[in-house]
């Protein structure tokens, strides 16, 4: 079965430490991953997605598929980070995204 | 560009009611998927509208029905309300169906009392 697993409930960092947060997931074949986020009182919107590899506001993730994960990293967390964050996959008929239950960044000065 | 509206932004009903949600697709998407998210958990896929046919369906009940009009825009409708589907839901459009990026509305919150 595909699913997506976000261990951490609430991770608490301060202004200019190092951010990961974890995301493993169980899949046949090869996933198309993402990662979303969710500002407070703001929509759910794309951060970043494997196929681009692109770095956004500082974010990278990067796919391991021998350990199934596509762990979030930034070098210096900002307190502008906090916000909930979503890993998610596409489902094998690449229709639904397969979201994780989320992991609450809370960075403070 | 208009973005993914939803209306609307609350609303409360009763256990056995049914419930009629809208949502208007992006310019240019001509496709919607619907999630359900419950407090503390991450969005669940309901269904997916392309073209005006369903794509695709999560794992819900066939209470849960939806259509997608000739421009796009969307509706979910619940029959038979429970307590458990008390909720966000969100609808999402993108411009095509396989792993095209979607982009989400701000969400109905519904309470079934």
């Amino acid at each position: 079965a595909q699913r997506v697993t976000q261990p951490e409930k609430l991770l608490s960092v301060f202004k200019g430490a190092p951010v990961e947060l974890k995301c493993n997931y169980s899949y046949s074949g090869s996933p198309e991953l993402f990662w979303y986020v969710q500002y407070s009182r703001q929509r759910l919107q794309l951060l970043l997605r494997h196929i681009s590899r692109e770095s956004i506001k500082g974010f990278t993730a990067d796919l391991n598929k021998g350990e199934t994960s596509f762990h979030l990293k930034k070098p210096f967390a900002q307190e502008e980070d906090s916000a909930m964050y979503y890993c998610a996959l596409t489902d094998q008929a690449g229709t639904a995204l397969i979201f994780g239950k989320g992991t609450t960044l809370s960075v403070s000065s | 560009e208009t973005g993914v509206t939803q209306s609307p932004t609350h609303l409360i009903k009763t256990r056995g009611q049914q419930v009629t949600l809208r949502c208007s697709s992006q310019s240019g998407h001509n496709t919607v998927s619907w999630y359900q998210q419950a407090l503390g958990q991450g969005p669940q896929f309901i269904f997916q509208y392309y073209r005006e046919e369903e794509n695709g369906r999560g794992n819900f009940p066939p209470r849960f029905s939806g259509l997608q009009f000739p421009n796009y825009s969307s509706e979910l409708n619940v029959n038979a309300l429970e307590l458990d589907d008390s909720a966000l839901y969100l609808c999402a459009s993108s411009s095509g169906t396989t792993q095209e990026t979607q982009y989400f509305g701000p969400g109905t919150r519904l309470l079934v009392l």
